[in-house]
């Protein structure tokens, strides 16, 4: 079953923020943030397992409520580089048994 | 240089015609699976490897087979195409650990079926 992802677009000025959110209705193991640039393969942004951890990366950074079983990603002093779609991937268990399963995508459209 | 390849890049084909996506990488990744990519659906997994011999189905299998005879091999075959398997493929790989590691993502296989 496909997490949720939100907004599924959003469009921002350079240097203005912006959340990505990423809900599952079952329990995850850990959650996988890529982005896509558009004719591109997908990229790997960052990896959290759960426990809560919130990692980062230059400006953009996430986090991971067990509970809730949801992710959220920011992006901090948005770049014209960072425009692309973005998915979350979200993994059940841990020895990758049941494969990682991605949410739609959210575009992100940074306009100078 | 790390890397995960698909071949071909695009492909036309008609209805019914066998075709084969292979994919190859080479970081002695234990961990491989077909994802397929239409506007509005995001990235659907189709099969995936756990490691050579151990293939298991995805989200959306239907129309799809696949084989890993070798570790760094994981071939989608289509016996019989059909106009609504048009769509943007992805193979990718990683390590499989004790969970998920970094997935690499091969360059993408746009396939129309007419």
């Amino acid at each position: 079953q496909q997490p949720v992802q939100s907004p599924q677009a959003v469009i921002l000025r350079e240097g203005e923020d912006a959340v990505i959110n990423c809900s599952s209705s079952k329990a995850l193991y850990s959650v996988h943030w890529y982005r896509q640039k558009h004719g591109e393969a997908p990229v790997f942004l960052m990896i959290l397992l759960k426990g809560g951890e919130q990692k980062g990366h230059e400006k953009i950074s996430a986090s991971f409520n067990e509970k809730k079983q949801q992710s959220s990603l920011y992006l901090t002093a948005s770049q014209l580089s960072y425009s692309g779609t973005y998915f979350c991937g979200t993994e059940r268990s841990g020895g990758g048994a049941d494969g990682l399963t991605f949410g739609k995508g959210t575009h992100l459209i940074i306009q100078p | 240089e790390a890397q995960v390849t698909q071949n071909p890049r695009y492909l036309i084909t008609v209805t019914g015609k066998k075709l084969t996506v292979t994919c190859s990488q080479n970081m002695n990744h234990e961990y491989m699976s077909w994802y397929r990519q239409d506007p509005g659906l995001g990235l659907r997994q189709i099969y995936y490897s756990m490691n050579v011999e151990v293939t298991d189905k995805g989200d959306v299998p239907e129309g799809y087979k696949v084989s890993r005879k070798e570790k760094r091999n994981f071939p989608l075959i289509l016996e019989s195409p059909s106009p609504n398997q048009t769509s943007l493929y992805f193979c990718a790989s990683s390590l499989s650990r004790g969970g998920f590691t970094e997935a690499f993502f091969g360059q993408g296989t746009r396939l129309t079926v007419v």
